[in-house]
């Protein structure tokens, strides 16, 4: 159980492009999803919080009209990264909380490699 | 104060050995402590978590010890194997917030 998924795994576009990249809980309900942001050799960065019908909560740094979250269901949140640029190239992980689960779990996706030309 | 200090960055360890890796931390308000392990182009999975309330726990080959009075916690694996090598995280979080505060993460490879 516990399994988030996302789409597309890897994405290669050219610069000015936006690129949309899904997040799905398939065996649970989530009212919170995390985006987050990883280099090569590093940790984790968290860019934004996202909740089920509301606004996402975004990270000190990290541009809103940039990266846009949309979180229109308990099973479905999207990062769109707008106008991309080669900087923004970098792996994106998606997390989950389980509703129903054991609040603190958060289950992660198997990441999203973004390569911007 | 937010955070968590991991340690080593990287560890080497013959197939069989116990890899332990800490983490230390200062804001005594984390009330929940994750380790995840990451394979190369993966997500992190979880492997243990501990509350502050108990000192040690195990899940199959994987435990993790806590320290509460040193603001310190730290995972073992025991008879560990080539397929453990991995990047291994540690985290925390406190509350309601869930937000999980990262460590730097340790590069684990264990020799054949």
């Amino acid at each position: 159980g516990a399994v988030v998924s996302q789409h597309p795994s890897w994405v290669i576009c050219k610069s000015g492009t936006s690129v949309k990249i899904e997040c799905r809980s398939l065996d649970f309900q989530a009212t919170t999803m995390f985006w987050y942001r990883q280099f090569p050799k590093q940790s984790l960065m968290l860019m934004a919080t996202s909740n089920e019908g509301s606004k996402a909560t975004y990270e000190q740094g990290v541009e809103k009209d940039k990266f846009l979250i949309n979180h229109a269901s308990l099973t479905l949140s999207t990062l769109t990264v707008t106008s991309a640029h080669p900087e923004d190239s970098s792996f994106y992980i998606c997390s989950a909380r389980d509703i129903a689960g054991d609040q603190e779990t958060q289950y992660f996706g198997p990441g999203t490699r973004l390569l911007v030309l | 104060q937010q955070q968590v200090k991991q340690s080593p960055q990287s560890l080497i360890v013959q197939k069989g050995g116990i890899p332990i890796i800490n983490c230390a931390y200062e804001n005594t308000a984390f009330d929940y402590f994750p380790w995840y392990q990451q394979f190369p182009g993966k997500g992190p999975a979880l492997l243990i978590a501990i509350r502050p309330d108990v000192s040690e726990k195990k899940e199959g080959r994987f435990t993790i010890s806590f320290n509460k009075s040193a603001k310190q916690f730290s995972l073992h694996i025991m008879d560990s194997q080539p397929g453990d090598s991995a990047t291994y995280f540690c985290a925390a979080s406190m509350g309601s917030n869930y937000q999980l505060i990262w460590g730097a993460g340790t590069k684990l490879i264990i020799k054949p």
